[in-house]
This record gives C-alpha cells, sequence and structure tokens, in this order.
C-alpha cells in the first residue's frame, strides 16, 4: 500500500490567499484525521472524520479553516483566507477502524508557509 | 484533560550509546504508542503497547508499559546516526474518542 498521500509537500502563499490541502487516506481505513505541528504547540488535532463524516472539528481554529471527505479516498483541509500564523506542517492520518486506540498512520505532511 | 509530559526535550549522544526516554500522564492511560519523526517527514509508528507491564521489542527499540498506566518507557539500545529524529508518545484514555500526544523528544546522534 501507498500509505497516506499528501498534497502538495510544499506551499508558499500570500496573506488572504485561499490554501488547499490534499488527504488521500490509506484504502479501507474508516478514520481519517487532519493535525497540525508547530514548534510552540507541537501536534494539535483539527478534526477527525469517520466513515466520512466529521466527528469532532472542536479543534479547528476558527471559521478561516474547514475540511469535507466527500468520499472515502480523499479530504481537503481549506483555509481561506490564509494568515501567516497558519504557517507550519499540516499532516493528515488515517485509521482501519473506529477504535481510538488503533495503530495511526500518518501522511509526509503538508509544509504551509504563509507570507 | 488529557496531557502527556514527554522527557526529556532533547537528547544529544554518541553512536553506540543507549538511550531512554519516557512520557507521564495525570490519568491512567490504556493504550501506549511511540513514533518517530523522521525530518520533514509524518511520523512513523514504531510500537504498541496495549496492557500495564507490557514489554515490546522492535528491533534495538524497547518499549514499556508502566505497571501504574500513567507512564511508558522507550530504550534505544546501540544508537546509530539514522535514529536521530523526534519520537512522540501517544495515549489512549477511557472516555476519550482520539490519541493524546506528548510534545516529543529531539534525538541528535553524534558519529
Amino acid at each position: 500500500d501507498a500509505g497516506v498521500i499528501q498534497s502538495p509537500r510544499h506551499e508558499v502563499t500570500e496573506m488572504g490567499q485561499e490554501v488547499t490541502l490534499r488527504c488521500k487516506p490509506i484504502s479501507g481505513h474508516n478514520s481519517l484525521f487532519w493535525y497540525r505541528q508547530t514548534m510552540m504547540r507541537g501536534l494539535e488535532l483539527l478534526i477527525y472524520f469517520n466513515n466520512n463524516v466529521p466527528i469532532d472539528d472542536s479543534g479547528m481554529p476558527e471559521d478561516r479553516f474547514s475540511a469535507k471527505m466527500p468520499n472515502a479516498s480523499f479530504s481537503t483541509l481549506k483555509i481561506q483566507p490564509s494568515e501567516p500564523r497558519d504557517s507550519a506542517v499540516y499532516f493528515c492520518a488515517s485509521r482501519e477502524g473506529r477504535r481510538t486506540n488503533e495503530k495511526l498512520f500518518f501522511g509526509s505532511g503538508t509544509q504551509l508557509s504563509v507570507l | 484533560g488529557q496531557q502527556l509530559n514527554q522527557s526529556p526535550q532533547s537528547m544529544f549522544i554518541q553512536e553506540g550509546e543507549d538511550v531512554s526516554m519516557n512520557c507521564t500522564s495525570s490519568s491512567i492511560f490504556n493504550t501506549w504508542l511511540w513514533y518517530k519523526q523522521d525530518p520533514g517527514e509524518g511520523p512513523v509508528l514504531l510500537i504498541a503497547l496495549y496492557k500495564a507491564g507490557e514489554l515490546t521489542s522492535n528491533g534495538r527499540l524497547t518499549a514499556q508499559f508502566g505497571t501504574t498506566r500513567k507512564d511508558s518507557f522507550l530504550n534505544i539500545s546501540a544508537s546509530i546516526p539514522s535514529d536521530v529524529g523526534i519520537y512522540f508518545c501517544a495515549g489512549h484514555e477511557a472516555g476519550y474518542s482520539t490519541l493524546t500526544f506528548g510534545k516529543g523528544t529531539m534525538l541528535l546522534v553524534s558519529p
């Protein structure tokens, strides 16, 4: 299996622009997670889906952030408008089942820089 | 709330040395996971622990689920330069629907 696939690997944009991050989970996995990683805060969970349905979005910083999962093999995280403080590495992860203690598999991340 | 304290924050060692790091929580966890993140990559699962007292190895890595269920330990024996990276612990506390991650231990290995 190719693992969790994220695109783009790097994104540089200007403040105010819309940013869309993409994720393809491992085939057959039923849960998908979006994390943000910064030096100050470490790994923060933004939102997660079970069977394409958003379960908990309490980690989404504000209304500028939105996430969708239109089908089992694709998810997007959108930031509109972007701000410099959104600069971070964004990870997508997937899990085969719905039990919390199951293994989580991460993608390689998207390094976002907002100028 | 869920909090994991991971220590040390960073380590700089010589190749061949053994390494120990740990993770502690203020509440009981029923699962511990250890991940390694290489520079520019996502975290990769190393070891999963599901029972108090469990000791599991993966090559030169050994992890233990503490008997109090509030801590876990990761040991690396005979370190090599490719062990460089950030090691994260993650745990699952009953009643919570997501994992809690520690802040990570950055390991640097000098050849």
